[in-house]
C-alpha cells in the first residue's frame, strides 16, 4: 500500500441497502476526511476526522456515518442507501488538520443506487 | 452568499503557450489556498499551497499568484504540454483544515 486505498472501485447498490466504503492509510496522517463528487457541484465534504477517535460533520453529512477506531482506517457507511447518494466519493488525509499542506486523494469509489 | 468559482468552461490552448486559470471566491477569508489537478477516473492531485500573506508562488513550470484584495487566485502552466491536459481545481482552507473547492477548469492543450 502506498498512500490512500480505497475499496471497492465501484458497486451498484439496490436502495434501501446498507453499505461501507473502505478507506485505508499508510502515511500515518492524523486527519481524514470523505467528500463526494457530482457533476456540477464539485467536491463536496461529507465527514471527517482530526485524529483518531474523533470525528465530525462536513457540509453534506446526512445519510451517512464514520468512524475512526485507528489511524489508518476511516471507513464511510450509508445506513440505507437513496437514489440521490449515487455519486463518486473520495477519502482524503492530511497530516494534521491544522497544518499548511496539501491532502492526499484515494481513487475514488464510484457507488451507483438504483 | 459565499461562493468560489472557477471558469466552467473548458480552456483550450495551442502546445508552448501558457495557460492561465483564475479562481475567484467571495465572502470568505482563507488562510490557505490550494490548487490540485484531476485526471479522468482519478482522484485530486496537490499542487501548490500557498498562504494569505504570500503574493506568489513556483514549482517548476507552475505560478500560482494570490491578491486576498481581489479575492483572487491565478494558475499560470508554462510551455505547456498535451499531458498538462486535466481538470484543475482550486480549494480554499480557513485554516480549519476542512477544504472548500471550486467546480475546476479544464484545460486542453493541443499538439
Amino acid at each position: 500500500i502506498a498512500g490512500i486505498t480505497q475499496a471497492p472501485t465501484s458497486q451498484i447498490l439496490a436502495a434501501g441497502r446498507r453499505m461501507t466504503l473502505r478507506c485505508t492509510q499508510d502515511m500515518r496522517h492524523n486527519a481524514m476526511y470523505w467528500y463526494r463528487q457530482d457533476l456540477g457541484l464539485g467536491l463536496r465534504l461529507i465527514h471527517y476526522s482530526n485524529t483518531a477517535g474523533t470525528t465530525g460533520k462536513g457540509e453534506v453529512p446526512d445519510g451517512y456515518s464514520v468512524s475512526r477506531a485507528n489511524t489508518d482506517d476511516f471507513p464511510l457507511t450509508l445506513a440505507s442507501a437513496v437514489p440521490s447518494q449515487t455519486s463518486v466519493y473520495f477519502c482524503a488525509s492530511k497530516t494534521e488538520m491544522t497544518g499548511a499542506d496539501g491532502y492526499t486523494f484515494g481513487s475514488g469509489t464510484r457507488l451507483t443506487v438504483v | 452568499s459565499q461562493k468560489i468559482e472557477q471558469n466552467s468552461e473548458a480552456l483550450n490552448i495551442q502546445e508552448g503557450k501558457t495557460a492561465t486559470l483564475t479562481c475567484n471566491y467571495t465572502n470568505y477569508s482563507p488562510a490557505y489556498l490550494q490548487w490540485y489537478r484531476q485526471d479522468p477516473g482519478r482522484g485530486p492531485v496537490f499542487l501548490l499551497l500557498i498562504r494569505e500573506n504570500e503574493k506568489e508562488k513556483r514549482k517548476e513550470r507552475l505560478k500560482v499568484t494570490f491578491d486576498t484584495t481581489l479575492k483572487q487566485s491565478l494558475f499560470h502552466i508554462t510551455a505547456s504540454q498535451p499531458a498538462d491536459s486535466a481538470t484543475y481545481l482550486c480549494a480554499l482552507d480557513m485554516i480549519t483544515g476542512k477544504l472548500i473547492f471550486g467546480q475546476g477548469t479544464t484545460l486542453q492543450v493541443k499538439p
